[in-house]
């Protein structure tokens, strides 16, 4: 389809284990955007790109979280030493505008959601 | 204090009545605002921008109230579909980074 696409779409890993999750914008997106949704919680804002630039990474929890997009495509989370408190949605989206300063004017707001990736930590 | 307030609801209401909700920011810079809408289990999708002077789509009307760091967004009409999670988004200053609100659950019942 023509939309943002995750993988995996859930994930079961133990506890101490590393995981990577995958993002595959829409075809064009400059903006790539992760956050985590906690059950019963809003999305928490992760970290950002503007093409292959990482803009903004201080929603980041630990430095067992680490993001990239080498191309300004396809971006990785990788989460190393999963501890429970991980469990949660990880959401991927996406944004055709370059948004913020960049833009000289405010964001556009539209961001297109990916389905998460739901990660249980045992 | 978080940056964007809800209150978490429910709000359970009937068919065809109206219902409001209200959302705070702490960020006075913030220039952009948002309604997204979460269904179960569902990936949030944006429902409207909020505007200064206020706007309406079909039975939706957002209003901004930037003095008192205030948005609000009433449903008019209510249908069983409009259940869901109403996310209320504020873009930090002019940065691009969109915070969400802990969003307002929504049930509408025959």
């Amino acid at each position: 389809g023509a939309g943002v696409s995750q993988s995996p779409r859930y994930k079961v890993a133990k506890r101490g284990q590393d995981v990577a999750l995958r993002c595959d914008p829409i075809s064009g997106h400059v903006s790539l955007f992760w956050y985590q949704q906690a059950l019963g919680q809003g999305p928490e804002f992760l970290t950002y790109f503007q093409n292959e630039a990482q803009l903004d990474k201080s929603g980041l929890p630990s430095d067992r979280f680490f993001a990239e997009r080498p191309e300004g495509s396809v971006s990785t989370l990788k989460i190393q030493r999963t501890q429970q408190e991980d469990s949660a949605v990880y959401l991927c989206a996406s944004s055709p505008a370059l948004v913020g300063g960049l833009a000289g004017g405010p964001g556009t707001g539209e961001l297109f959601f990916g389905e998460g990736s739901r990660l249980t930590v045992l | 204090r978080k940056e964007v307030e809800q209150d978490p609801g429910p709000f359970n209401v009937p068919e065809g009545a109206t219902v409001a909700f209200n959302c705070t920011y702490s960020n006075s810079a913030s220039q952009s605002f948002f309604w997204y809408r979460q269904d179960c289990r569902k990936e949030p999708k944006l429902l409207m921008s909020v505007y200064s002077s206020g706007n309406e789509d079909g039975r939706f009307t957002a209003q901004l109230n930037r003095a008192s760091q205030y948005i609000s967004l009433l449903i008019r009409d209510s249908k069983l579909s409009d259940s869901a999670t109403y996310l209320c988004v504020v873009e930090v200053g002019n940065t691009g980074k969109l915070i969400f609100g802990q969003g307002t659950t929504l049930q509408v019942k025959p």
